[in-house]
């Protein structure tokens, strides 16, 4: 049970918007550490997509965009595409634990 | 365009050492926090620490007392020891590089299957 929980899973059609959240609390995200997302496509390994909570990688496309508020932080992806179906995880460091941490993770379904 | 390449014994007997090495080309490895994380199978990241090229290590607390991190600069390399592994630490064990500052990871290896089984 990671400290940063995301939604097991969330789904869209091709086209649309979705959103994924990643909620932590005082002694993480709240504390003001940074949050960073990864993608992670079936039998591969993860890749950067969002970094410092807003910021994009050169390569990654701006259908992917990052945020920040509170104690939690959201990645949204615009226009859908088939090949977007993967695996996000966000990261963040937790004071309490002295670690860093990824969340349990969330798989998108394109249908 | 920087590349990270993972590599030791894919079978490991239990209370034994797992023992990785990573080899970096395609840039320097000074000046990055040098990583390892894992995944066991359908799980999801698991961050196991971090070595500076200087030397200095962050663990994972929950692993600390059996984890040791090395760096070898002349070689582009670093390197990761699990001691008295269980089953428990069968997973994919990737290496990464990471940024001082905002600690994000820019470049994973492809990863590396270990299995502790008798």
């Amino acid at each position: 049970q990671s400290v940063l929980t995301q939604p097991p899973s969330v789904s869209g059609a091709p086209g649309q918007r979705v959103t994924m959240s990643c909620t932590g609390s005082s002694s993480n995200i709240g504390a003001g550490y940074d949050v960073h997302w990864y993608q992670q496509l079936p039998g591969t390994a993860p890749k950067l997509l969002i970094f410092g909570n807003k910021n994009r990688p050169s390569g990654v496309p701006d259908r992917f965009s990052g945020s920040k508020s509170g104690t939690s932080a959201s990645l949204a992806i615009t226009g859908l595409q088939t090949e977007d179906e993967a695996d996000y995880y966000c990261q963040s460091y937790d004071s309490s634990l002295t670690a860093w941490v990824f969340g349990g993770g969330t798989m998108l379904t394109v249908l | 365009q920087v590349q990270l390449q993972e590599s030791g014994p894919g079978l490991v007997k239990p209370s034994e050492t797992l023992s990785l090495t990573c080899t970096v080309s395609g840039g320097s490895i000074s000046s990055y926090y040098w990583s390892w994380i894992r995944q066991p199978a359908g799980k999801g990241l698991e961050w196991i620490g971090r070595i500076y090229t200087s030397g200095s290590t962050n663990y994972n607390p929950s692993l600390k007392s059996r984890v040791t991190m090395s760096v070898d600069t002349s070689k582009n390399q670093f390197s990761l020891k699990l001691s008295s592994v269980t089953a428990a630490d069968t997973a994919v064990y990737y290496c990464a590089r990471g940024h001082s500052g905002s600690y994000f990871l820019d470049y994973w290896g492809q990863g590396t299957l270990v299995t502790v089984s008798s």
